[in-house]
Parts: C-alpha cells; structure tokens; sequence
C-alpha cells in the first residue's frame, strides 16, 4: 500500500531561520513520484515541486530546497531563512508514474509551519 | 488563463438537501478530480476523470455522483446531504501531454460546505 507520513504536526519558527519538513513515503511501486504542496491561510493549493524516483539529485529553487533519499525513502523540505509569507500548511504527497489520472495522488497529514516575525 | 475555478466558496445544507458543486478549467487538462479535505487532514480522492464522459470512483465516492460532458466542466453533486460531508472541497486538473505519464495536479480554491 501507499502512505505518505508527515509527523510533524505543527512547526514554530522565528523569521529568517532555517526548517527542514519532513516526509517519509510508502510505496511498492520502484517508479514513482513525489510532490509538495502548500496551503497558505487563503486555502488554496499552490504546486511547488515534482520529483522523480529516477533522479535523486537534490534541487534548490531560491529559498527552497528538497533532498530526496531513496535509501531512507524520504522527500524531506527546507526553507532558508523563513519568512512570515511562509506560514502555511505543507503537503507532501506521492503516485505512481505512468497511469496518467488512474494514479492516485496520496497525500500526507501536511505541516502546519508558522513563522513568527 | 483563470486556472481552475469552483463555485461557491461557501455554503450550508440543511441534512437531506442535494446540492451541485461547480468546477471548471480553462487549460484544455484532459485529467480532472474531487477531493474532500476534513479538518487537519490530507486530501481524499472522491471521484476523477480522465476525459470528457469518462468517470471513476476515487477513495471516498459514497454519497457523492459527477459528470463530465466537456473537457472544462466536471461538477459534483452532492445528494441527501448528510453531516459526515461537511468538508472543504478541491476541484483539480492536470495535464495528459505525456499519455499515460502523471503530472502535476492544479487545484481550485475550494468551496466550504457545512451540513447542519
């Protein structure tokens, strides 16, 4: 079965430190993909990145950055110093790769980050 | 491009009602799909679609029914309301440029629904 646990329920930082939100998945299939979301207090859903199990190479997108581990199958997500814009719920969330709309998109509990100025 | 927009933002039901919840995309996504947020929870699949006439059941299709006669519109209908679907509800689409491969979904805002 697929599962996506986020065990960080809530994180509380100060501005401009770093936070690392972590994501540990699930899964049988050996290609896959992984996704962050956010939810920002407005409540929609913003796309941030998607991964393939093929590639393991970490990214960096200005402040944000993913290191994925296939070895510990986690898809962890840091922000470098925070800002309070960042203050949202963030999601991480897994499928299969070839299967188009049939993959399910199998989302985690998400990480209530709150940035404190 | 507007995106992926839904109708109403908010709305409550009385137990019993039916009511129909509007979601429209304006980028030619062949993908589109339902899902129901509960309080301090993920996402859950309700129904998808992976073209226009074509539907299927998600994760948690009980209570709920969709159509989808174009490529843009794929309402859900909610029938008998009950309190156990009070939730926040995303419409998404994604693209199927690569055939068969996953991409990433794009969401609505949402519409609030609150069964009393």
């Amino acid at each position: 079965a697929q599962k996506v646990t986020q065990a960080q329920t809530e994180i509380s930082v100060v501005e401009k430190e770093d936070v690392t939100l972590d994501c540990v998945y699930e899964t049988r299939d050996t290609t896959y993909y992984l996704f962050w979301y956010k939810q920002p207090p407005s409540g929609e859903l913003v796309f941030l990145i998607r991964r393939n199990s093929f590639d393991e190479q970490n990214e960096i997108s200005g402040r944000y950055s993913w290191n994925f581990q296939k070895s510990t199958s986690s898809f962890n997500f840091t922000i470098t110093a925070s800002q309070v814009v960042d203050s949202a719920v963030y999601f991480c969330a897994l499928s299969g790769i070839y299967g188009g709309a049939t993959n399910k998109l199998i989302f985690g509990t998400g990480t209530l980050l709150a940035v404190q100025p | 491009n507007a995106g992926v927009t839904q109708t109403p933002k908010f709305r409550i039901l009385k137990i019993g009602q039916s009511m129909t919840l509007q979601c429209t995309q304006d980028m030619n996504h062949n993908y589109m799909y339902w899902y129901r947020q509960d309080p301090g929870m993920g996402l859950k699949l309700i129904y998808y679609s992976v073209g226009a006439g074509i539907t299927d059941k998600g994760e948690v299709p009980n209570g709920y029914n969709v159509s989808r006669s174009t490529t843009e519109d794929f309402p859900l209908r909610l029938e008998l309301a009950a309190p156990s679907q009070t939730s926040v509800y995303f419409c998404a689409s994604s693209s199927s440029r690569g055939g068969t491969e996953t991409y990433e979904q794009y969401f609505g805002p949402g519409t609030r629904l609150t069964v009393t």
